[in-house]
């Protein structure tokens, strides 16, 4: 167990539908990071967070967009869903995302079906 | 980010040592070596990481070539459960946070 807790795990939903996706850090962490993992494009990173300040894109759509709040807690927020959309997605969290020795823990993923 | 080059898959018997190698021969004098693994669909996990050193902890030992061009991640007694993705990853320490993977290299240890 990470200490990352997501929520749903599972979510099957419509196209066009409007979705949220959770993320719990684990205690202390203050960075959480996004991930979309499809079966073409493997672990692609989406957005970041550090202490409720976004901190690094990548390529996230502009139909999704993120938030942390002041409780640290982080949600993934997808619109006007696709079928090209279906995939796991993934939360992470570390400390600090500067310190050298900084490593990132895991979820276990919200798996989304868009149908 | 330096790119890494990887094997896509590897097989390995059960109870022998695995020994994965990653390629980083752009990698630069603040960049360190990151290896992660992901089984099935799960959140990938930490194994180890490290500069110029050899690591080991309780999961795997690093060894990376004195030029730092290469690293080779070995799990000294696979099992079964050891099945998986894994992804060598390079990364400044102290800059670019978020994690760049590759396609990593799906070992199988068969029994």
């Amino acid at each position: 167990d990470s200490g990352v807790t997501q929520t749903p795990k599972h979510l099957i939903t419509a196209t066009g539908q409007r979705v949220t996706l959770r993320c719990s850090p684990r205690s202390g962490d203050l960075s959480v990071y996004w991930y979309q993992q499809s079966l073409d494009q493997g672990l692609q990173f989406l957005i970041q967070y550090y202490n409720g300040e976004e901190r690094a894109k990548g390529n996230i759509l502009e139909r999704f967009s993120a938030q942390q709040f002041p409780d640290l807690h982080s949600e993934l927020n997808l619109s006007s869903l696709e079928l090209g959309d279906s995939a796991l997605y993934f939360c992470a969290s570390s400390r600090f995302p500067a310190a050298t020795n900084e490593k990132l823990f895991f979820g276990s993923g919200t798996q989304l079906s868009v149908l | 980010d330096a790119k890494t080059t990887q094997p896509p898959s590897m097989d390995c018997a059960e109870g022998r040592a695995a020994n994965l190698p990653c390629n980083h021969s752009t990698i630069s004098g603040n960049e360190y070596v990151y290896w992660y693994r992901q089984i099935h669909s799960q959140g990938p996990q930490y194994i180890i990481h490290g500069l110029k050193n050899n690591e080991t902890n309780e999961m795997a030992s690093l060894i990376i070539t004195e030029d730092r061009k290469s690293s080779t991640l070995i799990l000294p007694h696979a099992t079964l459960r050891d099945t998986a993705v894994y992804y060598c990853i390079v990364r400044v320490g102290g800059g670019s946070e978020k994690l760049v993977f590759g396609k990593g290299t799906k070992l199988t240890v068969n029994p």
